[in-house]
């Protein structure tokens, strides 16, 4: 079954450490994203990808980074500077960046802090 | 810029109707709607595009009103599996999504 995976499902951040999210897709979806979500905030977009080698800053950027090296896979890294990163975390993809496009989401990584 | 989703939440008994909603300052595109479970991914609901039509999956229907910047999620009927956060996303360029409407249906 096609679909998206996030891994892991639960991740621990010490201070002053950097973690890195996955998410697979074989869908052969153009487009990629991270969301981040907190309690009460909906749904808030972190980055996005149309395209292999081609990422944009999203609502959130800060204190995140991305890659977009290959199709299937778009990683987040979570680093020092994102001072407040518990929050679920959500990636999704859709066939293109299109308004009529509905977006795939995987489970979810849910990141604390230790 | 996040759309603006009302009420907040919303009690209903099996079987009982309900209406939420979505609206936004900007000129919209199309309208994306998702449910999600506590603790669970998102799930795509429908897509209304420019038009003022309306689409439905289940006993759920949807419309959409361009010239109001609007949106509308009916619940018909509602069953307890129909529980959960309903998330409209508004395109503009991209998605932005509200924060949500939290739907508890009862026995």
């Amino acid at each position: 079954d096609g679909g998206i995976t996030q891994s892991p499902k639960y991740l621990f951040r010490k201070e002053g450490q950097n973690v890195t999210l996955s998410c697979e897709q074989n869908l052969n979806h153009d487009a990629m994203y991270w969301y981040r979500q907190d309690p009460g905030q909906g749904l808030r977009l972190i980055y996005y990808s149309q395209i292999v080698n081609d990422f944009q800053k999203g609502d959130i950027a800060e204190g995140y980074s991305v890659s977009r090296e290959k199709k299937e896979s778009f990683p987040l890294t979570v680093t020092s500077a994102q001072k407040n990163p518990t929050a679920f975390y959500l990636c999704a993809s859709s066939i293109g960046l299109l308004s009529n496009q509905p977006q795939h989401f995987g489970d979810g990584t849910r990141l604390s802090i230790l | 810029q996040q759309p603006v989703q009302s009420p907040q939440a919303v009690i209903l008994r099996e079987g009982e109707d309900a209406v939420i909603n979505c609206s936004s300052s900007k000129a919209l595109y199309s309208v994306h709607w998702y449910r999600q479970k506590h603790g669970e991914a998102p799930v795509f609901l429908m897509i209304l595009l420019k038009g003022g039509e309306q689409k439905g999956h289940e006993k759920i229907s949807a419309s959409f009103n361009e010239k109001k910047q609007q949106s509308s999620l009916y619940l018909t009927a509602s069953q307890l599996s129909y529980s959960g956060t309903y998330f409209c996303g508004t395109w503009n360029n991209r998605l932005a999504f509200g924060k949500g409407n939290q739907v508890v249906v009862i026995p």
